[in-house]
């Protein structure tokens, strides 16, 4: 079975910077795709779950879009501030199969 | 509305011990999935109890096992304890099997083998 991959692996922004980080996941037999944030000393928040092709969520500045036919999702951070700074996980349910990726990890700089 | 309480939030053993973990669902979650994070690993799916039944199980060990009550909660339990199960404990409900719907994760038990 195919792994969940996430990049780049860290990352270090200013405040005010837009960013972005990807999620690539197995295309077959796939059911939803899910993004956390979890912060240093605390448990993995919920941001989007997405299950249909071409999806798009938004949350304030985050937002994410799905591309289930080639495997991969997009999370986006409009103008970063420090107490975004924390690891962004995705995880993608193929067939009942729940796998993580390794995380990005965002530091924002003010 | 009370979160997702796991317990304890800290334990040590030795090898050759066993353990066993706590999960408390949100009131009305009836989905509970349990993950362990090693350093530099993602989170690795243990298993998913609903209603008490074990729908999905991940690629460890028969040494991990678990176990749902009627009213949800949960336990994991890890017999003959390795090094290598010094790890971060995560468990994770939802309001039911449905796999568009988030999960909400407890702190962790961190358990360290000595």
């Amino acid at each position: 079975i195919l792994n969940v991959e996430q990049s780049p692996q860290s990352l270090h922004v200013q405040e005010g910077d837009s960013t972005n980080f990807t999620c690539s996941f197995p295309s077959s037999n796939f059911y939803a795709l899910h993004w956390y944030r979890w912060e240093t000393a605390k448990s993995p928040e919920a941001l989007f779950v997405m299950t249909l092709n071409g999806d798009e969520k938004k949350k304030g500045r985050i937002s994410a879009t799905l591309n289930t036919k080639e495997g991969y999702s997009y999370l986006y951070i409009k103008g970063s501030q420090p107490e975004d700074s924390a690891t962004y996980l995705c995880a993608s349910n193929n067939n009942n199969d729940m796998r993580f990726g390794a995380g990005t990890r965002l530091t924002v700089k003010p | 509305k009370a979160g997702v309480t796991q317990t304890p939030r800290y334990l040590i053993k030795t090898r050759g011990q066993q353990v066993t973990l706590s999960c408390s669902p949100i009131s009305g979650h009836r989905s509970v999935s349990w993950y362990q994070q090693t350093p530099g690993q993602g989170l690795q799916f243990l298993f998913e109890y609903f209603s008490e039944t074990q729908r999905n199980k991940g690629n460890f060990p028969g040494r991990f096992s678990g176990r749902q009550f009627s009213n949800s909660r949960s336990e994991m339990n890890v017999s003959t304890l390795e090094l290598g199960d010094s790890a971060l404990y995560l468990c994770a409900s939802s309001p039911s099997d449905r796999v568009n719907q988030p999960q909400h994760f407890g702190d962790g038990t961190r358990l360290s083998i000595l």
